[in-house]
């Protein structure tokens, strides 16, 4: 399976600020994904971002709140914008793989 | 609507021992089944995965049934071991989905394995 990492591992935040989670692959992959994990809660599927064309956001997020950007097979980052407490949260981007999706070490996002 | 259910928040298992952890569905779309294993401040491992053509699929320790009449699955541990403790998760994938994508989840089971 693809060796995924994530930057930053973890941040504090102020409200109102902005954060990009970056996600590196070691493989190209034409598929990658980011969820959200709210504390005590499941994997919620934020949006699917294919290289060369614009995320697909699932129900309940917008691009304007989370914009993502996909510049190469290899690569892909998640801006968690405007940010308030709510958004507090495990960030995790995955990537296809053989029989399964394969996902990063997750950065773990405080809002203050 | 919690498409995805694992109904036991927590399971706590003797060293040597079987672990069942079960998960339920509710759409019928549902066609491919992940079990993923998730340690704190570490991302999900897959484990194990089943087709909706097949009801069972098995890997070392690890075993997968599927009925889908029922719509359930379970994950079978045997032995279990206490490197098993994490929290356990089931994941669906709608027929024809892409990539295995859109990848639904369950709440989590809270395996701990007891020496």
């Amino acid at each position: 399976s693809a060796v995924i990492s994530q930057k930053p591992s973890r941040d504090i935040c102020q409200r109102g600020t902005s954060l990009t989670i970056q996600c590196q692959v070691d493989s190209q992959v034409t598929m990658m994904f980011w969820y959200r994990q709210q504390p005590g809660q499941s994997l919620t599927l934020i949006a699917t971002a294919n290289q060369g064309s614009e995320a697909t956001y699932e129900s309940g997020f917008v691009i304007d709140k989370f914009p993502i950007s996909r510049p190469n097979l290899t690569f892909s980052t998640l801006t968690v914008s405007n940010m308030s407490p709510e958004d507090s949260s495990i960030y995790l981007c995955s990537v296809e793989g053989r029989g399964a999706q394969y996902f990063g070490p997750g950065t773990r996002l405080t809002v203050l | 609507d919690q498409q995805v259910k694992q109904n036991s928040p927590s399971l706590s298992v003797q060293e040597g021992r079987i672990s069942i952890l079960n998960c339920d569905y509710t759409n019928s779309m549902f066609d491919y089944f992940l079990w993923y294993k998730k340690y704190p401040a570490e991302g999900p491992t897959f484990l194990i995965s089943i087709s909706s053509i097949k009801d069972k699929n098995e890997d070392g320790r690890f075993t997968v049934f599927l009925n889908k009449s029922a719509k359930h699955l379970s994950l079978h541990i045997v032995p279990s071991q206490p490197g098993d403790s994490a929290v356990y998760f089931c994941a669906a994938s709608p027929a024809g989905g892409t990539s295995y994508g859109k990848l639904t989840f369950g709440q989590g089971t809270i395996l701990t394995v007891h020496p």
